[in-house]
């Protein structure tokens, strides 16, 4: 079944480590995006890429960092420098195939900084 | 900057019965692209329904229907026929035609809806 899995699904860092949150997707799409969830409010961006080895800022990338080597994934790295990592983060592709606009989202993964 | 408004952080219908979720926008483009995602408990976000600007007719699927008003902005979704797995947190979102750094969703702060037996 094509799909996009995220691991792991809990996540407890301690303060001052860095933690890499895993994304892969078989759909063969060619975007991929990194949201976070915090409770009250929607899904904000934190990186995207568009193509393998090219990967954009969003709204707020600061503290974190991506890379894209492979098109199946786009792992995102929670550095020391976030300043309240305790989230929700959901992981999502899109087909770049004209006439294809949804996104399509991974299960999530909840980190917790302890 | 475009903008997603949903003003109404809780809802609740009887099993059965019909209800509509209320989402405002805000932008100067005139193509562009809307969506409604539903995250049960799970936090699975799932993908009910879109609707292209560009398009006049509403787009349905099943019993979940929506009522675009482009002139007015707005874009509710309508549940008809409530289920016990309907209840979710329900997200309106927008996203520009335009390609690059606009490619991105923009989501409503989302309205928790509960289905009553």
């Amino acid at each position: 079944d094509g799909g996009i899995t995220q691991s792991p699904k809990y996540l407890f860092r301690k303060e001052g480590q860095n933690v890499t949150l895993s994304c892969e997707q078989n759909l063969n799409h060619d975007a991929m995006y990194w949201y976070r969830q915090d409770p009250g409010q929607g899904l904000r961006l934190i990186y995207y890429s568009q193509i393998v080895n090219d990967f954009q800022k969003g709204d707020i990338a600061e503290g974190y960092s991506v890379s894209r080597e492979k098109k199946e994934s786009f792992p995102l790295t929670v550095t020391s420098a976030q300043k309240n990592p305790t989230a929700f983060y959901l992981c999502a592709s899109r087909s770049g195939r004209a006439g294809y606009h949804e996104q399509f989202f991974g299960p999530g993964t909840r980190l917790t900084v302890l | 900057a475009q903008t997603v408004t949903q003003s109404q952080p809780e809802m609740s219908v009887q099993e059965a019965e019909t209800v509509t979720l209320s989402c405002t926008y805000d932008t100067s483009e005139s193509d562009y692209y809307l969506f409604w995602y539903k995250q049960p408990p799970s936090r699975q976000m799932i993908l009910v329904i879109r609707q292209e600007a560009y398009k006049q007719q509403n787009a349905t699927e099943n019993r979940f229907s929506v009522n675009f008003q482009k002139a007015a902005k707005s874009f509710s979704l309508k549940i008809s026929d409530s289920q016990l797995g309907d209840a979710a947190m329900y997200f309106c979102a927008y996203r520009s035609s335009r390609g690059g750094a606009t490619n991105k969703l923009i989501f409503g702060t989302g309205t928790l809806l509960a289905v009553q037996p």
